[in-house]
């Protein structure tokens, strides 16, 4: 079966410290989004891309968070400065637009002490 | 912004029983996708339902699109069917979709 591959499946950093998360999605998808669970808010939409190009990341707080795809078997999330607010599982997913719905990713869990 | 309200918010079970698991949204959609997250927490796909029927095992969901809502049936539950069940819908025509908060089953043994 196809999967959607994240890396690292867990991390533990301290505040300041920058973190990468990475994401390979299922070849042939268009559509990569990017999720942070934590218990109190739930699976927030943080970013998201088609084609490899940014559409929104309005969830995404821009002064630490960043997100990129540098290339269509890629896609990074970073955090720098981390802080222990951003400790939460990151998932990311990915789909073809309007066919057969989305495959998440195992997720990333992030630890910031 | 389109919302989703899932319910109940939690349910207790005994193996064997069925369960039906609601989801409402307040505007109209064009997909929908019903999801468990296990208690490892991978979430996994059930169903990618527009509209209409699909059953795969014991579970089947059917969406009613035009009222709004979806429901997804559990016969004779397992403990391995524990976990949360989320729908999922987009937000916009750019497939931005968004989450419920889920309804957490727990299938006692």
């Amino acid at each position: 079966d196809a999967r959607v591959t994240q890396t690292p499946r867990h991390k533990v950093t301290e505040m300041g410290q920058e973190v990468t998360m990475r994401c390979q999605p299922i070849l042939g998808h268009n559509t990569v989004f990017w999720y942070r669970q934590t218990m109190m808010q739930g699976l927030e939409l943080l970013a998201y891309f088609r084609n490899r190009a940014p559409l929104d990341d309005s969830g995404m707080p821009k002064d630490r968070f960043s997100a990129e795809m540098p290339d269509a078997t890629l896609a990074t999330l970073k955090i720098q400065p981390s802080e222990p607010r951003d400790s939460a599982v990151y998932f990311c997913a990915s789909g073809q637009q309007g066919r057969y719905g989305y495959t998440f990713g195992s997720g990333t869990r992030l630890t910031v002490v | 912004g389109i919302q989703v309200e899932q319910s109940p918010p939690d349910l207790i079970l005994q193996e064997g029983a069925n369960s039906t698991l609601r989801c409402n949204f307040s505007d109209s959609v064009n997909n929908l996708q019903w999801f468990h997250q296990n208690p490892w927490g991978q979430l996994i796909n059930l169903f990618y339902i527009p509209s209409g029927t699909k059953q795969n095992g014991r579970l089947s969901a059917t969406t009613v699109a035009t009222e709004r809502y979806s429901l997804l049936y559990i016969s004779s539950s397992q403990t391995t069917d524990s976990g949360v069940y989320f729908c999922a819908v987009p937000m916009n025509r750019d497939d931005k979709i968004i989450f419920g908060k889920g309804t957490r089953l727990h299938i006692l043994p």
